[in-house]
């Protein structure tokens, strides 16, 4: 399997529900990232991971919580969302940090839905 | 700072007539350039960067886009559209000056017409 992976492709939670997002790159990339797509919105950086450190926390609410584990995987921990989170939810890696230089090659997204 | 704007929300074309997708940006900095595509339900996908070497830039599915610094601009185009280049299209902004912000613009969507 290549490229970004992330699942579930879909997630339908209630306010008080604990879910997780999961973002798995196989391009052997150091650097990771969280993005929210919302309707009629610019794209949105949420976290920043290099070599599994977070190097970004864009003013995001504490009912976010990411996770790296390895420089291969990546997890957005959801809690007692609110019904404005939903969006979909993409996940990007790129070779490296800090140039600009580089693209990012992004997941398909996950589809989040709170209710 | 930096922004990026792409000058229509919306843009159809007939099937095998030219695409012209506008974007506009303002960068302190020497920018890096690129147009990423969107289709329903998936994640984007990239279809040219501009890094500070040719302005004309070739990209996938015959897609291409020119740097005109005079202009700040970096306009997408495509000689004949194909129905599936129904896609959302954004241009992303980046300075080089060692920072991993890249600026999106808020995405254009192409219509191909039968």
């Amino acid at each position: 399997e290549t490229g970004v992976t992330q699942t579930p492709r879909h997630l339908v939670m209630g306010m008080t529900n604990k879910k997780s997002l999961k973002c798995e790159q196989h391009l052997g990339h150091n650097a990771m990232y969280w993005y929210k797509q919302s309707a009629k919105k610019p794209l949105e950086l949420m976290f920043v991971y290099s070599l599994e450190e977070r190097v970004e926390n864009n003013s995001v609410p504490s009912r976010f919580s990411p996770e790296c584990p390895n420089s291969s995987h990546l997890f957005l921990h959801l809690h007692t969302l609110q019904p404005e989170d939903s969006a979909l939810y993409l996940c990007a890696s790129s070779q490296d940090l800090g140039t600009g230089v580089i693209p990012l090659h992004f997941g398909n997204g996950t589809r989040l839905t709170v209710t | 700072a930096q922004s990026v704007t792409q000058l229509d929300s919306h843009v159809s074309v007939s099937e095998g007539t030219p695409v012209l997708l506008r974007c506009n940006y303002s960068s302190s900095y020497s920018p890096s350039l690129f147009w990423y595509v969107q289709h329903p339900n998936k994640g984007l996908q990239l279809l040219l960067k501009y890094t500070s070497a040719a302005t004309l830039v070739k990209g996938i599915n015959g897609f291409e886009a020119e740097f005109k610094k005079s202009e700040t601009s970096f306009h997408l185009t495509k000689p004949s559209a194909h129905m599936s280049d129904a896609a959302e299209y954004f241009c992303v902004v980046s300075d080089r000056s060692g920072t991993y912000k890249y600026i999106f613009g808020t995405g254009t969507r192409l219509k191909v017409l039968a």
